[in-house]
């Protein structure tokens, strides 16, 4: 199972928005609603901010919103906070009954 | 709260074995399962299979077979990862998380992490 492909890096200035994509295949972000995305600033251990493409758990801002289209999903951080400032991995169920994570987006607040 | 802890750092040579602990609390150990992930030097999350609390039946991901052990003891609700004969490119940091039965995608929350260093 290839990893899902997410860009290295996005940037924004401080209450920009910035949206992070992740590109999957019908074999897993396309056949289930069952992406979720993961914070992990640096040094400390991942973090649920969206599950099943758009839902957030509770504590986490209503500045965090996912979607999705197809074998693609997105995050979007609106108003961004230098405390966003992280490491950021989509995640999805697959066909084969396992989870695959993406290959990571570094979010830097200019 | 809900909480997982795992054992702390280890340093082992090439050949050897490690058992990471995750003990967990704060929820009813049987209602979610505990998965595993790796995370090497630099990389992105890896997921290894997960463990069911019930059964104690763990599930392993292409890749993570036949060095790699999963088990619970479920009288001190904790669920280990052992694995043998280590290579230098077992070097990570290896995670504890709990999920939902079904596969909903919700590891939440992780285990601070265990970093295993393999290094003559």
């Amino acid at each position: 199972q290839s990893a899902l492909t997410q860009p290295p890096s996005v940037s924004g200035s401080p209450g920009q928005s910035v949206t992070i994509s992740c590109t999957g295949t019908s074999s897993d972000v396309g056949s289930y609603n069952r992406v979720s995305w993961y914070q992990q600033p640096p040094g400390t251990a991942p973090k649920l901010i969206i599950y099943e493409v758009s839902n957030r758990p509770s504590g986490v801002p209503d500045r965090f919103s996912g979607s999705k289209s197809g074998n693609a999903a997105s995050l979007t951080i609106s108003g961004l906070q230098a405390e966003d400032e992280a490491d950021y991995y989509c995640s999805s169920y697959t066909t084969s009954s396992t989870y695959v994570f993406g290959t990571g987006t570094k979010v830097a607040v200019l | 709260q809900v909480q997982l802890v795992q054992s702390g750092s280890e340093l082992k040579e090439p050949g050897a074995s490690v058992k990471v602990s995750c003990k967990t609390s704060g929820y009813t150990f049987s209602s979610y399962t505990v998965n595993w992930v790796r995370q090497a030097p630099g990389q992105g999350p890896e997921w290894m299979g997960w463990i069911n609390t019930n059964t104690g039946i763990p599930t392993y991901v292409q890749g993570f077979t036949g060095r790699y052990v999963f088990s619970l003891d479920t009288s001190v609700r904790t669920a280990y990862l052992q694995i043998s004969s280590l290579k230098t490119e077992d070097t990570a940091v290896y995670y504890c998380a709990r999920d939902t039965y079904g596969g909903r995608s919700m590891l939440d929350p992780w285990g601070q992490g265990t970093l295993v260093t393999v290094s003559s």
